[in-house]
């Protein structure tokens, strides 16, 4: 069964603080990645995507992957209040019918002012 | 996000009959259901694209759905169970390939 974990489950920044979250994966045919997140009661939100080894900066937001180990990492610089959120990493893969989101455990961020 | 307009915010039913709607104003493609159960991240239940169904993950065959034209999507759900309790979220991409998905608020299930 396709996996996608997160780690860790929850994280606690300072304002102004770097947020890090990682995410691997356990299958070689995900293609793309993307990191999502989701405000409470509202729905998930595209960040950013990743398909090419190394870094990927919009922002505030980098992201890295490593496509040997299945690594995906995303890095919040300068975290805000408002940056607290449930994020979630998805693989994309292919399915012949077309491509499906496999999202991730999530990690809850939370950061205090 | 009011791109995506899902109806309705709340739903509590008995063992009833129900339809969840969903319309998108972005001139996408694909349109998607997915179930965010408590603590858990959002699971593909179909996905259309230009209104024809082309992807339908292992759901219990009481969730129907429906794609009337291109931009609105249909949930339609019988004799609901316990464990259908969670979040439905419609979305949608410009196509079925590696897009970026848009998610509305969602309609929020809960079985008595």
């Amino acid at each position: 069964q396709q996996k996608v974990q997160q780690s860790p489950e929850s994280l606690s920044v300072p304002e102004g603080g770097m947020a890090s979250f990682n995410c691997t994966s356990s299958d070689r045919n995900f293609q793309y990645f993307w990191w999502y997140r989701q405000h409470s009661g509202e729905g998930p939100k595209a960040l950013m995507s990743i398909f090419s080894d190394g870094d990927k900066k919009e922002g505030r937001f980098t992201a890295h992957l490593n496509k040997a180990s299945l690594h995906v990492s995303l890095h919040i610089r300068d975290s805000q209040p408002s940056d607290s959120a449930l994020y979630f990493c998805a693989a994309s893969v292919y399915g012949g019918s077309g491509n499906k989101l496999i999202f991730g455990t999530g990690t809850l961020l939370s950061v205090k002012p | 996000n009011t791109k995506i307009t899902q109806s309705p915010r709340y739903l509590i039913l008995g063992r009833a009959n129900k339809s969840l709607e969903c319309e998108q104003h972005l001139g996408h493609n694909a349109m998607y259901w997915y179930k965010q159960s408590a603590e858990k991240p959002p699971e593909l239940m179909f996905l259309y694209n230009l209104k024809q169904l082309i992807r339908n993950e292992t759901v219990p065959s009481r969730f129907i759905p429906e794609c009337p034209d291109s931009s609105k999507l249909l949930l339609h759900i019988s004799a609901v169970d316990p464990e259908d309790s969670a979040v439905y979220f419609c979305a949608s991409s410009r196509d079925r390939a590696n897009e970026r998905l848009f998610f509305g608020h969602g309609t929020k299930l809960s079985v008595l």
